[in-house]
């Protein structure tokens, strides 16, 4: 089962910018819509961008989302102490019958 | 408001088998799918299966494949994953998740399964 690469780890100040990537293959983001979810401590995932780049409702407008060819990534901007969270990427993959790949997951700090 | 209610944390020695359910309200059922999501401890999230709320279709990952049924009751609109031949690494919190096309809208409270 194929996994999506995320960087382990991510940090920044308060206000700052902060971008996670997302790596993958043509199985799955590159043919697929990317989603990504955050993960506060103790707590069940929350879906921050689906669809690549589009918000849920109630998602301040400071996550947003991109994506690239086979890479994706997710932007924080103006970084606050709350966002201090796992983040996941996710999207589906067509090889193996189709199935589902989530990202390695990245901690990101608020410093 | 959308709703999907876990059944409560569950024990098995390794080589038993555990059945998880998934009530879900506040939306039509046969409207969206369910997925099954776990993380074990420490852990990234993985997913386990997928089933139709319309039609009761399933795909499953293939790393379960022949170890994880999924069901469904429509008249209580609940989903039930069964996983057999219990390991150890199957210790995990399984989340049951709406699933809007391709992404995932809402989550169960996570049910933890401990072998």
């Amino acid at each position: 089962q194929s996994v999506l690469t995320q960087p382990p780890s991510a940090s920044g100040t308060p206000g700052q910018r902060v971008t996670i990537s997302c790596s993958g293959v043509t199985s799955n983001v590159g043919r697929n819509a990317v989603n990504w979810y955050q993960q506060l401590p103790r707590t069940a995932p929350t879906l921050v961008i689906y669809d690549n780049y589009k918000r849920p409702s109630g998602v301040p407008d400071r996550f947003s989302g991109s994506k690239s060819g086979t890479a994706a990534s997710l932007t924080i901007s103006g970084l606050q102490s709350e966002d201090e969270a796992d983040y996941y990427c996710a999207a589906w993959d067509d090889s193996l019958n189709g199935h589902y790949v989530f990202g390695t997951g990245t901690k990101v700090t608020v410093l | 408001q959308v709703q999907l209610v876990q059944s409560g944390p569950e024990v098995r020695k390794p080589g038993a088998s555990v059945d998880v359910s998934c009530k879900a309200s506040g939306y039509s059922f046969a409207t969206y799918g369910i997925s099954w999501v776990r993380q074990a401890p420490g852990q990234g999230l993985e997913w386990v299966a997928w089933i139709s709320g319309y039609n009761g279709d399933t795909k499953y990952s293939p790393t379960f494949q022949g170890r994880v049924t999924l069901t469904t009751d429509t008249h209580t609109n609940t989903v039930f994953m069964g996983l057999r031949s219990l390991r150890s690494n199957d210790t995990a919190v399984y989340y049951c998740v709406r699933d809007g096309g391709s992404w995932f809208d809402s989550w169960g409270q996570g049910t933890v399964v401990t072998v």
